[in-house]
């Protein structure tokens, strides 16, 4: 099945740092990348869509200056999460979205990053 | 509004069988998808259904009826590596996955 992997898997940053996660589709190429965030024993939620060559659109609630989104190829999607607060601190995810497998709309989801701001 | 429901925690026993339910109300239907969780870490694919009716794939089956805006994922023969949540997902129209908050099932000996 498709790839899809994130770097880092675990980070700790200080408070006020900036932090910043990539996401690759290895094996096929991402028209849409999706960033989730989740807490703990709380379901996935959505912080923004992406698209190659364009503007993410972001969640109600999720700051666009907060949680800067690169989507600068087909296969590659970047979140950086400035000025980092201990609020912050969560289980980041990606999915990318493509024309790999026999189902189209499937989302393909990369490992997680575990975020810890101190 | 956008809704998945689906039960908080369920418990079975080993060997058993145990069917874990999700209604939803979406703008728009493309499909209702099945994920495993594994605590810490990412969901894992389990099945996808857009048409009515059971799709089987092995020890795993998945049930959807568009009309009642219903699906169920059904487990047999229960191994202790099945305790996980169960996320059920349904994608709108806008090819947005609406995430259930996930059921925690708990496989005893």
């Amino acid at each position: 099945g498709a790839v899809v992997s994130q770097h880092p898997s675990r980070v700790i940053c200080k408070s006020g740092t900036s932090v910043k996660i990539e996401c690759r589709s290895l094996d096929f190429q991402a028209t849409t990348m999706f960033w989730y965030r989740q807490f703990p024993k709380q379901s996935l939620m959505l912080m923004a869509t992406s698209n190659e060559g364009s503007k993410a659109t972001y969640e109600q609630g999720v700051e666009k200056d907060k949680f800067l989104i690169n989507h600068a190829s087909l296969t590659l999607s970047t979140l950086t999460v400035t000025s980092a607060h201990p609020e912050d601190s969560s289980f980041y995810i990606c999915s990318a979205m493509g024309l790999a497998g026999g189902i189209e709309a499937e989302q393909y989801f990369g490992p997680g990053t575990r975020l810890t701001v101190t | 509004g956008q809704n998945i429901d689906q039960p908080t925690e369920m418990t079975a026993t080993e060997g058993a069988i145990v069917q874990i339910n999700c209604t939803y109300q979406t703008s728009g239907f493309n499909g209702l998808f099945w994920y495993q969780q594994h605590a810490g870490e990412a969901p894992t694919f389990l099945s996808y259904n857009v048409l009515d009716g059971l799709e089987e794939k092995g020890r795993f089956s998945s049930f959807l009826s568009r009309s009642k805006g219903y699906s169920y994922l059904l487990l047999k023969e229960l191994q202790m590596k099945d305790s996980a949540s169960y996320l059920c997902a349904a994608m709108d129209s806008n090819y947005q996955l609406i995430w259930g908050a996930g059921t925690k099932l708990i496989i005893k000996p």
